[in-house]
Parts: structure tokens; C-alpha cells; sequence
């Protein structure tokens, strides 16, 4: 079946750090793959997305590369920030109209 | 745009109870979502509607629950006789439809109704 597997956290960093949070899926097809991020007490935003092979989804200083190869969608900033301190949770769709796969989501906390 | 809305933001209830939460999509998305997401997981999906039917339900949509979307805008998800393992966050999403430009697979959530059964 389709899934997706993020990296135990938390992940804890100080700011200006590099941040990577590693995902790997499983799907038939060709799935689109997203990043989303939950700050403290409200709800899923978008982060960023990619929908074929080799594209990169950006936003907000992150990136992520859609690796069909080795099945991956890293998520990576250069310099984090404590206003980054969220949940990022990695997931992907068959197709548009279907339910989104999530992992179980990474935990990241950024200190000063 | 203002938003996936959802009402209320947080609900407390006794065993046996019935609740029911709302949700406004974005004004013109016709794909409506409802997920459910407990502690330390990601979320996992209840239901889906295009417009006014509902095309799709997990098998963790058991029969003390029920969803509906009347009139193709609004939804509200109804559980019946609640138990404890229903705590839970109960997150709504929305897509626009595939014709406009940006259309298609991204889904937009709300911030999310939490429950706890006591």
C-alpha cells in the first residue's frame, strides 16, 4: 500500500542551523508529495510541494526534492530559525480527488 | 480568502454523548475532507466529498459516524454515542476544483476541532 516514513524526532537545533528531516514513501503511480508544517495549537499549513519527478518544491527558506530513484522527499533549510519550531509532517496523494498519506510527522525545536 | 473555518475549535463531552462539528471550506472549493489526527500521529483520512456526495470513507468511519455536505458547501461530521478513544483533533480540508489554475491535488485545512471525552 501507499505510505510515507519521516524521521524520529525531535530534532532539536539552535538557530542558524542546517535542518534536514528525512522522507521516504511508498505508492503505485506517480504520486505528488507535499510538506506541511503545525505550529503550536493550529492546523495544517502548506509548506511546500512537488508534483513529478526531479521538481523542487521552496517556501519560506526550505526546500525538497522530489527523488523518484530513491523514493524521497527531503525537507532541508539552511538556516533555521526559532520561529521555525513546529511539527513538519511529510505526505503524499495518488491523485488529486484522494485522501492525503501522512507520516507520523518530525518535531522540530529551534533555540537561541 | 479567508480560510477553511471550522466550528467549534474545541469540545468536551461525556461518554455516550452525540457531537457534531462544522466545517466551511474555501468559497468555490467543491472537494471537501475530514481527517482525524491523535496525539503524536499524523492525520489520517475519514471522508471525502465532491460537491454535495460523498465519494469515499475509511474504514475508520464507523457507524456511530456520519457526514454530510447538503448543499455542497458546508459539512458537518456527526459522532454518536462518543467514547473515549474518539479524542481527538477532527481537521477539514478543501480543494478547488480541478479547472481553476492551482487546482487539483493541494488540499487547504482549518484549524481544526479538538475533542475529549471524559
Amino acid at each position: 500500500g501507499n505510505s510515507v516514513t519521516q524521521m524520529e524526532g525531535p530534532v532539536t537545533l539552535s538557530e542558524e542551523a542546517f535542518l534536514t528531516i528525512n522522507c521516504t514513501y511508498t505508492a503505485t503511480g506517480y504520486p505528488s508529495l507535499f510538506w506541511y508544517v503545525q505550529y503550536p495549537g493550529e492546523g495544517l499549513q502548506l509548506l511546500l510541494k512537488a508534483t513529478k519527478a526531479d521538481d523542487k518544491g521552496s517556501n519560506k527558506g526550505f526546500e525538497a526534492t522530489y527523488r523518484k530513484e530513491t523514493t524521497s522527499f527531503h525537507l532541508e533549510k539552511g538556516s533555521v530559525q526559532v520561529s521555525d519550531s513546529a511539527v513538519y509532517f511529510c505526505a503524499l496523494i495518488r491523485q488529486a480527488g484522494t485522501a492525503l498519506i501522512f507520516g507520523k510527522g518530525t518535531t522540530l525545536s529551534v533555540s537561541s | 480568502d479567508t480560510g477553511v473555518s471550522q466550528d467549534p475549535r474545541h469540545k468536551i463531552t461525556k461518554r455516550g454523548q452525540n457531537v457534531t462539528f462544522r466545517c466551511d471550506p474555501i468559497s468555490e472549493h467543491n472537494r471537501l475532507y475530514w481527517y482525524r489526527q491523535t496525539l503524536g500521529q499524523g492525520p489520517e483520512f475519514l471522508t471525502y466529498f465532491q460537491n454535495e456526495a460523498q465519494l469515499e470513507k475509511s474504514r475508520l468511519l464507523s457507524d456511530r459516524f456520519s457526514a454530510e455536505r447538503p448543499k455542497g458547501s458546508f459539512s458537518t461530521l456527526e459522532i454518536q454515542r462518543t467514547e473515549q478513544g474518539d479524542s481527538a483533533m477532527y481537521l477539514c480540508a478543501s480543494s478547488p476544483p480541478f479547472r481553476l489554475a492551482g487546482g487539483g491535488d493541494t488540499q487547504y485545512f482549518g484549524p481544526g476541532t479538538r475533542l475529549t471525552v471524559l
